[in-house]
């Protein structure tokens, strides 16, 4: 079966644009999390969804970062007026069931943003 | 907060050596630990999970195993190939669900 999708791959922004990440999920998974890995770092926790609510956002850097998954399956990563310090590949995972568990996330390959 | 390092950043050995990456994590009130690979530009693979009741998994010629009263875990990966070549992350998962993860080590194995 299908793995998790993400597009675009790679996107290049100028300051100030807003962009938009999507995640699609293994179908069937309840959980969705979105990291941000900056370059020779590990991944940082951005945001977590059960199916469609969002229960824990504590790792969005700021009020320009926002997430959605009004269906609860495919989830958008939004960023408003991004800035440099934006630049980083942005991770999305699923999970079948809860997290905390036995069951790992799964990953898919991630978006490269870059700001100029 | 939960800390996670993992030492060195980086890795070069011959292959046929067989070695062991160490992670270490701050806060021993976890739910499970893995160990993922991540090759460039790709997103990660998960190798082996263990359980905070678990001490040790093995899949193949790799062998993980956790002490987490000593906050502490180590993957070994017997008799390495070039294959390996890769970053290779530890994490943790806590209460609230998310996965923190250490920096990485990028192993290189030369032939």
């Amino acid at each position: 079966g299908a793995g998790v999708s993400q597009s675009p791959r790679y996107k290049v922004a100028k300051r100030g644009q807003d962009v938009a990440l999507r995640c699609d999920p293994i179908s069937g998974h309840v959980s969705l999390f979105w990291y941000q890995q900056a370059l020779g770092q590990g991944p940082e926790f951005l945001t977590y969804f059960q199916n469609e609510a969002q229960l824990d956002k504590s790792g969005l850097p700021s009020d320009r970062f926002f997430a959605e998954r009004p269906e609860g399956s495919v989830s958008t990563l939004k960023i408003q007026r991004t800035q440099q310090e934006d630049s980083a590949v942005y991770l999305c995972a699923s999970s079948p069931l809860f997290s905390g568990s036995a069951y790992t996330q799964y990953f898919g390959p991630g978006t490269r943003l870059t700001v100029l | 907060k939960q800390e996670v390092t993992q030492i060195p950043a980086a890795l070069s050995v011959p292959e046929g050596e067989n070695l062991v990456l160490n992670c270490s994590f701050t806060d021993s009130a976890i739910y499970n630990l893995q160990w993922f690979r991540q090759d460039p530009g790709k997103g990660l693979t998960s190798l082996l999970l263990i359980q905070s009741s678990q001490r040790e998994q093995t899949s193949g010629r790799l062998n993980a195993s956790l002490d987490k009263s000593s906050g502490r875990s180590t993957l070994y990966i017997a008799a390495s190939q070039p294959g390996d070549s890769a970053t290779y992350l530890c994490a943790v998962t806590g209460a609230n669900s998310k996965l923190t993860f250490g920096k990485g080590i990028t192993l290189s194995v030369r032939p």
